[in-house]
């Protein structure tokens, strides 16, 4: 595998149930960043990770909560959401959070439809 | 807040024409970068740009970082029908933050 790379590639989950989405970055990069993209709206950040620690929670509500067990792996587990949270899940990643090098390099997405 | 206008939001062309979009912020911005999104894939990185007045290339890809620093420009000439897809810009403030900020993209339709 190269690159960033994203599982599942699609989710349709009801209100009540409990998924994760699951990030790897093979680029040797320290910072990983979860966006969502909603059609026709730009894309929003939602959290970012820089050697493990969570620097930024973009106002996210707590029904996502990530989680960044390595520099190479993100987790977004998801729980009790709501229709309007269906949109692309995009995971990023860049070799630092906070320098110049922080060109960010983006996954597949994840499709997720809320029933 | 800060805003970033991309323009035009789409536009159809016909197969060896050249292309111009460009994104305006209302801030100033010490890192450009254009992405193409293609059909449920994630963007995919063709230019990055980071000094005024930088003009760096990609291919038939050419973009700008203006003078003001408040703009960006993308050129692709000669399109083909693989040019089909959202071009994105993202910009980065002079705050030292990592967050970047995205534009509404450009649709891209090639006519063949």
């Amino acid at each position: 595998e190269t690159g960033v790379t994203q599982t599942p590639r699609h989710l349709v989950m009801g209100m009540t149930n409990k998924k994760s989405l699951k990030c790897e970055q093979h680029l040797g990069h320290n910072a990983m960043y979860w966006y969502k993209q909603s059609a026709k709206k730009p894309l929003e950040l939602m959290f970012v990770y820089n050697f493990k620690e969570q620097t930024e929670n973009n106002s996210v509500p707590s029904r996502f909560s990530p989680e960044c067990p390595n520099s190479s792996h993100l987790f977004l587990h998801l729980h009790t959401l709501q229709p309007e949270d269906s949109a692309l899940y995009l995971c990023a990643s860049s070799q630092s959070g906070l320098e110049r090098l922080d060109t960010q390099y983006f996954g597949p997405g994840t499709r997720l439809t809320v029933l | 807040g800060q805003q970033l206008n991309q323009s035009p939001q789409s536009m159809f062309i016909q197969e060896g024409e050249d292309v111009s979009m460009n994104c305006t912020s209302s801030s100033i911005f010490n890192t450009w970068l254009w992405y193409k999104q293609d059909p449920g894939e994630g963007p995919v990185l063709l230019i990055a740009l980071y000094k005024a007045g930088e003009l760096t290339s990609n291919g038939r890809l050419t973009a700008q970082f203006g003078i003001t620093r408040k703009d960006s420009f993308l050129n692709i000439s000669a399109s083909i029908p693989s040019d089909v897809g959202i071009y994105f810009c993202a910009g980065r403030t002079t705050s030292g933050t990592y967050k970047y900020i995205f534009g509404t993209g450009t649709r891209l339709k090639v006519l063949a």
